[in-house]
């Protein structure tokens, strides 16, 4: 499969726990993204990153989040002390930046339940 | 599975008709444009996208239309099946990066 991948697909944690996901892109895609999706409503943008730098972050993006890109390949999302409302669905998107275009390519996501 | 699509306008169709799912974009500024489909449980899946110099692309069985002089974006689907069935997201891109995304549609098709 040479899709975006995400690990794990599910998880459920209490409430004040730390939490960390993986993103692995599509392997030539030097843009990577975080997004948050809850019920109903469509993805939110967390943060992304061209290569290893992290280019802008959400003002929806709490100082209890944090995302990493060492090498310009995977990624990780962690989340410490969690509340109820992180419960969501976190994606990730990778992309090739060419010409102005910017298709965004979606993994499965990881569901966050915190209990 | 659970459900993308709580609370959603949704659109029902009868297998084989054509469907057209509409969306207003916000940013007059935003110079690409992409729509998404997402099944339950699943991530977003990319359907077809336009760039702001257009206003008309076609793909297999599926045609996006730009106006912007009214900020819309439509979704026409030809001939659909319920494997169609899913929530259906346009996206906006101002040119930051980033995309924005719209409520979500839910079309339903039925046999």
């Amino acid at each position: 499969d040479t899709g975006v991948s995400q690990d794990p697909r599910h998880k459920i944690t209490k409430r004040g726990q730390n939490v960390t996901f993986r993103c692995d892109p599509i392997s030539e895609h030097n843009r990577l993204y975080w997004y948050r999706q809850t019920l109903g409503q469509g993805p939110e943008f967390l943060t992304y990153f061209q290569n290893e730098a992290q280019l802008e972050k959400s003002r929806l993006l709490s100082d209890r989040f944090s995302a990493e890109r060492p090498k310009g390949s995977f990624s990780t999302l962690e989340i410490q002390r969690t509340e109820q409302g992180d419960s969501a669905m976190y994606l990730c998107a990778s992309s090739l930046l060419l010409a102005g275009y910017n298709e965004q390519f979606f993994g499965p996501g990881t569901r966050l339940t915190v209990l | 599975g659970e459900s993308v699509g709580l609370h959603l306008p949704t659109l029902s169709v009868q297998e084989g008709d054509n469907s057209i799912i509409n969306c207003a974009y916000s940013n007059s500024a935003s110079d690409y444009f992409i729509w998404y489909k997402q099944e339950s449980g699943k991530g977003p899946q990319f359907i077809i996208d336009i760039r702001s110099n257009m206003d008309k692309r076609q793909g297999q069985r599926v045609t996006v239309l730009l106006n912007k002089t009214v900020k819309h974006l439509s979704l026409q689907i030809a001939a659909t099946q319920p494997g169609d069935s899913a929530v259906y997201f346009c996206a906006e891109n101002s040119g930051y990066s980033t995309l924005t995304f719209g409520k979500g549609t839910m079309l339903l098709v039925s046999p």
